[in-house]
């Protein structure tokens, strides 16, 4: 069963840049799309954007100019950086497995989440 | 691209069946046959519950099953139970490798 566990601060100060990683475990990050999605306090959930093991993105368009994705084949992680941060960012940050190359339009796995706070 | 419209909150009593719409567009739920539903409890990550619309992963009891019509899915619970209570969100494809959740519906078990 593949696991996902996210890591990064917890607070980050307006107008900078929020950096996350998502480590899997019990499978192979190769072969598979992964995704961020958030959810502020009380709110509904937002699809951030996805990366394929071999490093291709796709992002929400409303976010798409302060987003960047990464992989990291050797250590089985992917990464999200998010830039010029404002209050309206914080939310937990899921990071989830979403799916194979023309298979899975659905995210079965995610990670525990972990709260991002944008705050001086 | 906008979030999809589900209720705010859907309630039922144990044994009862309750039915949550996700209303999008045709350029989502109605394009696409790619809508997933997600439970959520308290403090808890998102869990999938239903994908391309109708079909269940494994482990996921048969009394959760999901439908669509034109620009509107939806979700029944079948034989409502008090572990149901919580968090349920829908997702659909929008196009160009992108995806759109709703805002969430809340079902309360009576």
């Amino acid at each position: 069963q593949v696991q996902l566990q996210e890591s990064g601060p917890g607070l980050v100060k307006p107008s900078e840049t929020l950096s996350l990683s998502c480590t899997v475990s019990g499978g192979s990050i190769t072969t598979q799309y992964w995704s961020w999605i958030r959810q502020p306090a009380g709110k509904g959930l937002e699809w951030i954007g996805r990366i394929y093991s071999s490093g291709s993105t796709n992002y929400n368009p409303s976010l798409k100019s302060r987003v960047t994705m990464s992989v990291d084949r050797s250590k089985n992680q992917f990464s999200l950086r998010l830039n010029s941060l404002t209050a309206a960012d914080t939310a937990i940050y899921y990071c989830a497995r979403a799916g194979t190359p023309g298979s899975g339009y659905y995210f079965d796995n995610w990670g525990q989440g972990t709260l991002v706070t944008v705050s001086s | 691209q906008s979030a999809l419209t589900q209720p705010r909150s859907v309630s039922g009593s144990p044994g009862q069946s309750v039915t949550i719409s996700c209303t999008g567009t045709s350029s989502d739920v109605g394009a696409y046959n790619f809508v997933s539903w997600y439970q959520q409890h308290p403090g808890k990550a998102p869990k999938l519950m239903i994908y391309d619309v109708i079909k269940g992963p494994s482990g996921v009891p048969d009394r959760f099953s999901g439908s669509k019509s034109a620009n509107t899915a939806s979700l029944t619970i079948s034989g409502l139970r008090a572990e149901d209570e919580a968090d349920y969100y829908c997702c659909s494809y929008a196009g160009s490798y992108t995806w759109v959740f709703g805002g969430g519906t809340k079902v309360t078990v009576l």
